[in-house]
């Protein structure tokens, strides 16, 4: 079985250009989170989707940010435009069902670097 | 406000030692608990995880986890470690009140040959 995969691995931009993260959970989880690491500080929730709905995305730090999952399955997340203080590593996690005691699979992070 | 706090940055152990790594939670309720590690190159992997019940628990790669109410506390354990333990362990946490896992800084294990 596949894991959770993103693209690209890594991706550096200039301040002021738009970048797009993906994201593909593993085949049929429901549950597909975003976090983001920035240097030096702890993991931080971004947003949940229930296939293809926003269950909650109180995390988003700012309208820059958009995330979709069309059809439920894979996501994007745009940054646009992008500022100096978006750079960190993007991880993304999907669980199967319940969102508190199922297991979160990560995926290995997009390091992005905005210049 | 809920926090999970890992006091250590890093921590350098010898290979073969015994390890722990601390990690404390300030919540309201007793949350939900986990151990995560990400090796070099790799994805966040879960060790283990504490829901309810016996407050010892076991994981995977040979780490085990206490819970401790008393301290607020959930240290990971490991009886010896291998140079393949190298890695950062991050201590996360959620509740029903906030269903979004909180995380600690995470502490980066580095072994001595």
């Amino acid at each position: 079985e596949a894991g959770v995969t993103q693209f690209p691995s890594h991706s550096v931009i200039e301040k002021g250009q738009t970048v797009t993260l993906r994201c593909d959970p593993i085949s049929g989880h429901d549950n597909l989170y975003w976090y983001r690491r920035v240097m030096g500080k702890e993991i931080k929730f971004l947003l949940h989707f229930v296939k293809e709905s926003k269950q909650d995305e109180s995390g988003m730090p700012n309208n820059r940010f958009l995330a979709e999952r069309t059809g439920g399955t894979y996501s994007t997340l745009k940054v646009q435009p992008a500022e100096l203080e978006d750079s960190g590593v993007y991880f993304c996690a999907s669980s199967h069902r319940d969102r508190l005691t199922d297991t979160q699979y990560f995926g290995p992070g997009t390091r992005l670097t905005v210049l | 406000a809920q926090s999970v706090t890992q006091p250590d940055i890093h921590i350098t152990v010898s290979e073969g030692a015994s390890l722990e790594l601390r990690c404390n939670y300030s919540y309201g309720a007793t949350p939900y608990l986990f151990w995560y590690v990400q090796s070099p190159g790799q994805g966040l992997q879960l060790l283990l995880k504490y829901f309810s019940g016996d407050t010892l628990v076991q994981g995977i790669k040979g780490f085990e986890a206490e819970f401790k109410r008393s301290q607020s506390s959930f240290n990971l354990r490991k009886p010896s470690v291998h140079w393949s333990d190298a890695a950062e362990y991050f201590c996360a946490a959620v509740t029903y009140s906030n269903y979004q896992l909180i995380w600690g800084a995470g502490t980066k294990l580095i072994i001595k040959p």
